[in-house]
């Protein structure tokens, strides 16, 4: 059981508009702790999306954005591309457990 | 550029010891924290240890903690991870992972370079 927790799994058709959900509690999103996303795409390591809640590092396409509205963060991908579909996790930090925590992931079909 | 190269994984029996190793290259490593993250067969990323820039700060995951110990050898550009104890939830590709903030392991940071794992399989 992670402590961020993310749907399972989202779908859309290509150009469509997705949304992942990310839920904390007040020991980390809502202590304030900044969320920050990463891209899985098959039998790859990890890549980063977007960092500080909002922010995209250079060379991510700005289909991509985040929000952190209270205890729980949101990725957004907007004209989706069949290159999209892989695996999107978020990560914080946690005070109780003095320790960075990642979301269970979400898996995304497109 | 930056590289992250894990060796040491391999199979080995539940209540043995393991230790994993990362060579960093590309930046100034002494810098920097470090982490190490893993990734169970078909499931999600967990995040194991993290160590400071001088190995002043160190932390567990709750599921590690009292049998693994994260080092580093900043003259060597090496990070380690000692497993001891090992169970067969331990069973993942571990990711040696880099800091995006230099100095402490920071509550507002992220992974900015990741490696490409080494496999570990607890098994008998």
């Amino acid at each position: 059981q992670s402590v961020l927790t993310q749907p399972p799994s989202v779908s859309g058709a290509p150009g469509q508009r997705v949304a992942i959900s990310c839920t904390g509690s007040s020991s980390n999103i809502g202590a304030g702790y900044d969320v920050h996303w990463y891209q899985q795409l098959p039998g790859t390591a990890p890549k980063l999306l977007i960092y500080g809640n909002t922010n995209r590092p250079s060379g991510v396409p700005d289909r991509f954005s985040g929000s952190k509205p209270g205890t729980s963060a949101s990725l957004a991908i907007t004209g989706l591309q069949a290159e999209d579909e892989g695996d999107y996790y978020c990560q914080s930090y946690d005070s109780s457990l003095s320790g960075w925590v990642f979301g269970g992931g979400t898996k995304l079909t497109v | 550029e930056v590289q992250l190269v894990e060796s040491g994984g391999g199979l080995v029996q539940p209540g043995r010891s393991l230790r994993l190793s990362c060579a960093a290259s590309g930046f100034i490593f002494d810098d920097y924290a470090m982490h190490w993250v893993r990734q169970a067969p078909g499931k999600g990323l967990e995040w194991v240890s993290g160590i400071s820039w001088n190995s002043g700060s160190i932390g567990y995951a709750d599921s590690v903690k009292g049998r693994f110990t994260v080092s580093r050898d900043n003259a060597k550009n090496s990070l380690y991870l000692q497993m001891n104890s090992l169970r067969a939830e331990d069973t993942a590709l571990y990711y040696c992972a880099k800091d995006s903030t230099a100095g402490p392991v920071s509550t507002s940071g992220w992974v900015d370079y990741w490696g490409q794992g080494t496999l570990v399989i607890v098994s008998s």
